[in-house]
């Protein structure tokens, strides 16, 4: 099946700096998704990219998809302590009446922590 | 006015025990998920489905059954649980009919069989 590997697993950062983590795949998918989760919380949807190439921002969070469409990247910029949480990479690839349509496949996730 | 509700958010049980997970969207999503996040923090598809219709079963345990009464509700219902259950479930949903498949996730209920 499809899997993804997201790099790094941790990141130890000091407030203000900037944070880059990725996604690669062995297979191309049709959407990047990038979530944050937070104790006790389920994961939250940051930025969501629809077309190979294309490169999105929300805020500090700037993520692109990959032109092969097999890999995502998504920085954060200047990073503040309440950026702390497990960052997803997540893909699609399924089609209107497939049997995967609607399923995300998720990355192990990057574990930040920000240091005032 | 939570989204994606779900309950219980947390639920302690003895193996053996059969216990039920309920969610709910108020987004009019058409598509709903279960996830099950393992202490790894592995995030993994279990089942969808789309207006009630079962579309995803990812090779989970006959002992899992969802339960779809209309399209804004998702239950899971676990028989004969085991102490390998134990996990966080989330219920996500997305309005997938109309190609977008950014999923919209509960808080979570956090399983542990004991």
């Amino acid at each position: 099946g499809q899997q993804l590997n997201q790099s790094p697993q941790s990141m130890f950062i000091q407030e203000g700096e900037d944070v880059s983590m990725n996604c690669t795949s062995s297979s191309i998918f049709n959407t990047w998704l990038w979530y944050k989760q937070e104790p006790g919380e389920g994961p939250v949807l940051l930025i969501a990219l629809y077309k190979a190439g294309e490169l999105t921002s929300n805020g500090r969070l700037t993520a692109q998809f990959g032109i092969t469409r097999k890999d995502s990247f998504l920085n954060i910029s200047a990073s503040i302590p309440s950026d702390v949480g497990i960052y997803f990479c997540a893909g699609h690839y399924g089609y209107a009446g497939g049997t995967s349509y609607g399923k995300l496949t998720f990355g192990q996730g990057t574990i930040l922590t920000v240091h005032p | 006015d939570t989204a994606v509700s779900q309950t219980p958010k947390y639920l302690v049980t003895q193996m053996g025990n059969d216990k039920s997970i309920k969610c709910e969207q108020n987004l009019g999503h058409d598509t709903m998920y279960w996830y099950k996040q393992d202490s790894k923090k592995f995030l993994k598809i279990m089942f969808s489905y789309n207006n009630k219709e079962l579309i995803i079963n990812e090779t989970v345990p006959n002992r899992f059954s969802p339960k779809s009464p209309d399209k804004a509700h998702l239950n899971l219902h676990i028989n004969s649980l085991e102490l390998g259950d134990s996990a966080v479930y989330f219920c996500a949903s997305s309005q997938a009919d109309a190609g977008n498949t950014e999923a919209f996730f509960g808080q979570g209920t956090r399983l542990t069989v004991v």
